[in-house]
């Protein structure tokens, strides 16, 4: 089953903060998070797995909570070039890896 | 350059013909995926390949198959029983298929059917 993500779209200005959600019906193993611009391809951003660890690319960082089953995404100080869809990848115990539906995101001057 | 391929990036084809989509790939990965993507959706699995000559179904693996003869290519064919083929189709492959890797994917190919 396709894990929620919230939300669906966000506009922001140069410099604002933005945090994306994905969440599970399932006990998850792993989260991976992916950017993907209009018309090229998904571009690997980050995994995190069970543990409730932290990860963290350039001013883009995450945190999974396996308990919950919930990950965010956290974009800090957003600039025009963090435009795009994310999209969370979620991998339930014993299921193929699953994409989200995608959070559209515009970063504006 | 290490990378995966996937051509055409345009195709456009008659309804109830097949048609064929290339994935090549020269980062010596075991795993290979195909996904579609349509217009605001996220990613459906189609098919992927753990290991050369093995296969699995993906979450919407009717009207597709696809063939895994070598390791570093997995084309997928679009068969006249694929009742919407139009859309956006990505390749992707990743050292295996544990959890801890990441997926490269093609730059896709957009199929339309008229």
């Amino acid at each position: 089953q396709q894990p929620v993500q919230s939300p669906q779209a966000v506009i922001l200005r140069e410099g604002e903060d933005a945090v994306i959600n994905c969440s599970s019906s399932k006990a998850l193993y792993s989260v991976h998070w992916y950017r993907q611009k209009h018309g090229e391809a998904p571009v690997f951003l980050m995994i995190l797995l069970k543990g409730g660890e932290q990860k963290g690319h350039e001013k883009i960082s995450a945190s999974f909570n396996e308990k919950k089953q919930q990950s965010s995404l956290y974009l800090t100080a957003s600039q025009l070039s963090y435009s795009g869809t994310y999209f969370c990848g979620s991998e339930p115990y014993g299921q193929n890896f699953v994409f989200g539906p995608g959070t559209r995101l515009s970063v504006l001057p | 350059d290490g990378g995966i391929t996937q051509s055409p990036k345009y195709l456009f084809r008659k309804e109830g013909q097949n048609v064929t989509l290339s994935c090549e790939q020269n980062l010596n990965h075991d795993a290979m995926y195909w996904y579609r993507q349509d217009p605001g959706q996220g990613l459906r699995l189609i098919y992927y390949s753990q290991i050369v000559n093995d296969f699995q179904k993906g979450d919407i693996a009717e009207g597709y198959s696809v063939s895994r003869e070598k390791k570093e290519s997995f084309p997928l064919t679009v068969t006249s029983a694929q009742k919407n083929p139009t859309a956006f189709y990505l390749c992707a492959s990743s050292i295996d298929d544990g959890p801890n890797t990441e997926a490269f994917f093609g730059q896709g190919t957009r199929l339309t059917v008229v």
